[in-house]
């Protein structure tokens, strides 16, 4: 798997947006960039994932740079529900969980 | 939709001993993950199974061991617990077809002292 780098961690204003930036300068090819975020006491959660395209779903936006060498979630409108860790992981699609590691991830604190 | 469960939730063990985790996935689920999380590491894979079958393995000594049953069900063991092994204790279930459709349970916090 692509060694990522974040941020340790993030302080974000409640309804404003939240921009956490993800390096990954030596993805490959065929790797997917994914997110996943872990609220405290709790599992991690998927979020969203893309190849090259800028993605969006309910819960954010996904930009990755046209080199892919870097990546940006994007939580539209923060609430204080959404502080949480967010992981950026990027590998293959192969379908499995196959030597998946989070790293430490971003600490987002959505302040009132 | 029932979701990931994990039993028990919290343990304390003592150096030496082993231990048992269980997980039961999501109805209709056939994979199984297993991860590691500590301060220092992170969030670590230790193993995956599928359809009964270990299908990937993490980097973990091979005092870590895990089985699933015909029901999806999966036990994960650890023997001769180490004070490093204390951490949460993470099971992922999902159809097996794709990664992100990963569904994680709240965990096992195991403490060995």
């Amino acid at each position: 798997d692509a060694k990522t780098t974040q941020p340790p961690s993030m302080d974000c204003a409640e309804g404003r947006a939240a921009n956490l930036p993800c390096n990954h300068s030596t993805i490959s090819g065929n790797e997917y960039v994914y997110w996943y975020r872990q609220i405290h006491s709790q599992g991690p959660q998927y979020i969203i994932h893309g190849l090259k395209n800028n993605e969006t779903n309910e819960m954010a936006s996904l930009i990755i740079t046209e080199d892919r060498k870097s990546s940006t979630l994007i939580l539209p409108h923060a609430t204080l529900r959404d502080t949480a860790v967010y992981y950026c992981i990027v590998r293959e699609d192969t379908g499995t969980a196959s030597k998946l590691t989070f790293g430490t991830g971003t600490r987002l604190q959505v302040t009132l | 939709k029932a979701g990931v469960t994990q039993t028990p939730r919290y343990l304390i063990k003592t150096r030496g001993q082993q231990v048992t985790l269980s997980c039961s996935p999501i109805s209709g689920h056939r994979s199984v993950s297993w991860y590691q999380q500590t301060p220092g590491q992170g969030l670590q894979f230790l193993f995956e199974y599928f359809s009964e079958t270990q299908r990937n393995k993490g980097n973990f000594p091979g005092r870590f061991s895990g089985r699933q049953f015909s029901n999806s069900r999966s036990e994960m063991n650890v023997s001769t617990l180490e004070l490093g092994d204390s951490a949460l204790y993470l099971c992922a279930s999902s159809s097996g077809l794709a990664f992100y459709e990963q569904y994680f349970g709240p965990g096992t916090r195991l403490t060995v002292t």
